[in-house]
């Protein structure tokens, strides 16, 4: 069964600079597809970005880019230029290539907050 | 843009009774979840449903049941509430297609207190 770890349950960074969450996965699959969430408070959950694990290059969004490290199962987010309206839960989440919709396994978070 | 509603912010309800969680998706897509997420434990998957009146255990099925009658509506049943049930629930619904795996697009969620 495929888990997924993230080891920073909270992270605080100051406003303007940049901040790397991290996140590690355990999947003896070969495709799969990787995703950050971001949950504002009192706020639906957005999708950040998503990876496809075949792909060697680090998907990138604006200011948010992606660690992909394929050997190692790891797959950190990286905020540059951090604002105030990225203070949220981040989860990071894991789906294997062509399984069921159902399987989107996320991890248990990590929330981040901006400060001023 | 995609819009999921959830038919309460907040809820209470008592032990015993029967609750009824509604989820409403406007963009035709095909699979929708609920879920329910817990502070330190993330999100859990409930039921997922990829198709009218098709339906799927998630990790956490016990206590609940779902109705999917229309495409755009699912429902999650609480046949009888009970205190370990207060949780947010969240709904979700995504696309079908290989270039959309895993992008879900969630409701606001709904803050049930059983009591």
């Amino acid at each position: 069964a495929q888990t997924v770890t993230q080891s920073q349950p909270e992270m605080s960074v100051q406003e303007a600079e940049t901040v790397t969450l991290s996140c590690t996965y355990d999947t003896s699959e070969n495709n799969y597809y990787l995703f950050w969430y971001k949950q504002p408070p009192s706020r639906q959950m957005i999708l950040v970005i998503r990876q496809e694990a075949y792909k060697q290059q680090n998907a990138t969004e604006n200011r948010f880019s992606v660690n992909f490290q394929k050997a190692a199962k790891s797959f950190s987010l990286k905020i540059s230029d951090s604002q105030l309206g990225d203070t949220a839960m981040y989860f990071c989440a894991f789906m294997k290539y062509g399984g069921s919709q159902g399987n989107l396994i996320f991890g248990k978070g990590t929330k981040l907050s901006v400060k001023p | 843009d995609v819009k999921v509603t959830q038919s309460s912010r907040y809820l209470v309800k008592r032990t015993g009774e029967k609750v009824f969680l509604e989820c409403v998706q406007d963009m035709d897509h095909e699979n929708m979840f609920w879920y329910r997420q817990d502070p330190g434990l993330g999100l859990r998957l409930i039921y997922f449903s990829y198709d009218v009146k098709m339906k799927e255990k998630g990790d956490i099925p016990e206590g609940y049941s779902v109705s999917r009658e229309k495409k755009e509506r699912f429902s999650l049943i609480l046949e009888s509430a009970s205190t370990n049930q207060t949780s947010m629930y969240l709904c979700a619904s995504s696309p079908s297609g290989a270039g959309t795996f895993g992008e879900q697009y969630f409701g606001p969620g709904t803050r049930l207190t059983v009591t």
